[in-house]
């Protein structure tokens, strides 16, 4: 069966550093990946999506940057975090059928 | 573009019946989503129907679509105070590969 995994699970850095956050997929090959942010106001914001190695869509504008070094891994970054990339960070996966599973999340604080 | 809207709180009581209705722009999507997210977890894929059908039951869920009126809801049956969360609707266009989900309705049950 196929399970996907987010670390860390919290995470609190100062403004100005930098960040990593990591989600891998078992169990699937050439899987959808998406990374989201919800913040406090419980909406869902797409801010990126892989449909394979090495190719990332970009949905929003910002200091954030997706990298997908391994078919079943995808990572979020930044070089220098801001107050507003606080939030609840979700990474998914999906078939070809487009529903979508999601890793349980980071939570995300910047001070 | 896609938009997909839902009332942001519905309160009920335990042992009755929920409806949380859903209303999305795009006439073409081609399955339509129920998401369901408990405090500080990640989304979970609660059941999805395809727009040819008008009706899909799961056990205690029952969704209804009305392609016309691009109306989608959740009923769940004998709604438990474990029942209580955040429920998203979500729908796929087709020929992409991400969703447009709503902005999630709060479903407080009550002793």
């Amino acid at each position: 069966s196929q399970t996907i995994h987010q670390w860390p699970a919290t995470l609190v850095q100062p403004v100005g550093s930098p960040l990593s956050l990591e989600c891998t997929v078992e169990g699937t090959s050439n899987p959808n990946l998406y990374w989201y942010r919800q913040a406090a106001g419980r909406g869902l914001q797409l801010l990126f999506y892989s449909v394979g190695i090495g190719q990332i869509s970009s949905e929003v504008p910002q200091n954030l940057s997706a990298s997908r070094p391994q078919d079943r891994q995808f990572i979020l970054s930044s070089k220098k975090l801001l107050l507003s990339d606080s939030g609840f960070y979700l990474c998914a996966w999906s078939t070809v059928l487009y529903e979508q599973y999601f890793g349980p999340g980071t939570r995300l604080t910047v001070t | 573009g896609e938009d997909v809207e839902q009332s942001l709180f519905l309160s009920v009581r335990e042992g009755d019946s929920s409806v949380i209705n859903c209303t999305y722009t795009d006439s073409s999507s081609t399955y339509l989503y129920w998401y369901k997210q408990e405090p500080g977890a990640g989304l979970q894929l609660l059941t999805y129907i395809f727009s040819n059908m008008d009706m899909k039951q799961d056990q205690r869920l029952t969704v209804l679509l009305n392609k016309k009126d691009k109306h989608l809801s959740l009923r769940i049956a004998d709604t438990q105070t474990g029942d209580s969360a955040i429920y998203f609707c979500a729908e796929s266009p087709p020929g992409y590969s991400t969703l447009t989900f709503g902005k999630g309705t709060m479903l407080l049950v009550s002793p």
